[in-house]
């Protein structure tokens, strides 16, 4: 069965911190790896991933793929309380005529100031 | 450049009665997904629709559910007979071609059975 696991499952930081989220995931017909931050309503996208070791950076946050072993990281330097979500990673699972996304649980971030 | 638009935000019924959803993409998009979101779990992907197609239904509980998008006007999340376990957050995301992962959500309906 497809999963998509996300660690930790909440994080306390203080302002200024840097974090690591991290996700791991067993999905067949793998196509791409998504990032997205969830503040109480619609999950907004961040990043996608479809290549191996090739970082992508948005400001503050950046996120890499390692398709050999199967994982991502979410990077957040220099957190600000705006920074507390829930951030979700999510899998492209592709074939045939379907498209959809698996999603972890989520890792629920909380920055204190 | 209107995004996704779902309605209503917030939806309560009572058990036994019928909910509906609505979800219009955001403008050229014919490519409409429904996820739900139940307390403290992810995201579950439901079923994935082009207009007048079902193409993947595979998230869809086998019964109560059911979904579409017609030619013309929004695509419609339907519950019938719902029970205290529907309660949930249920988002419409929708993409202009089936390419196009970093689709775009809706705020979601939350739907309270009582």
């Amino acid at each position: 069965e497809d999963k998509v696991v996300q660690s930790p499952l909440s994080l306390v930081v203080h302002e200024g911190d840097t974090v690591t989220l991290n996700c791991s995931y067993e999905v067949t017909n793998f196509r791409s790896l998504l990032w997205y931050k969830q503040e109480k309503k619609a999950p907004t996208f961040l990043f996608m991933l479809t290549s191996s070791g090739i970082e992508k950076k948005s400001g503050r946050l950046s996120s890499i793929l390692d398709k050999k072993e199967l994982f991502s990281i979410l990077n957040i330097t220099a957190t600000q309380t705006g920074d507390s979500a829930v951030y979700l990673c999510a899998v492209v699972s592709y074939g045939g005529a379907t498209n959809k996304l698996i999603f972890g649980t989520g890792t629920l971030l909380a920055v204190q100031p | 450049n209107a995004g996704v638009m779902q309605n209503p935000r917030h939806l309560v019924r009572r058990r036994g009665q019928e909910a509906r959803l609505r979800c219009s993409p955001m403008k050229g998009h014919s490519h409409v997904y429904w996820y739900r979101q139940l307390p403290e779990e992810g995201l579950k992907f439901m079923v994935y629709l082009q207009k007048e197609n079902i193409i993947d239904e595979s998230g869809m509980p086998k019964e109560r559910f059911s979904a579409e998008f017609p030619k013309e006007g929004p695509s419609i999340l339907r519950i019938q007979q719902v029970v205290r376990g529907d309660s949930a957050a249920y988002f419409c995301a929708s993409s202009r071609d089936k390419a196009n992962y970093g689709y775009t959500f809706g705020s979601g309906t939350r739907l309270t059975v009582v």
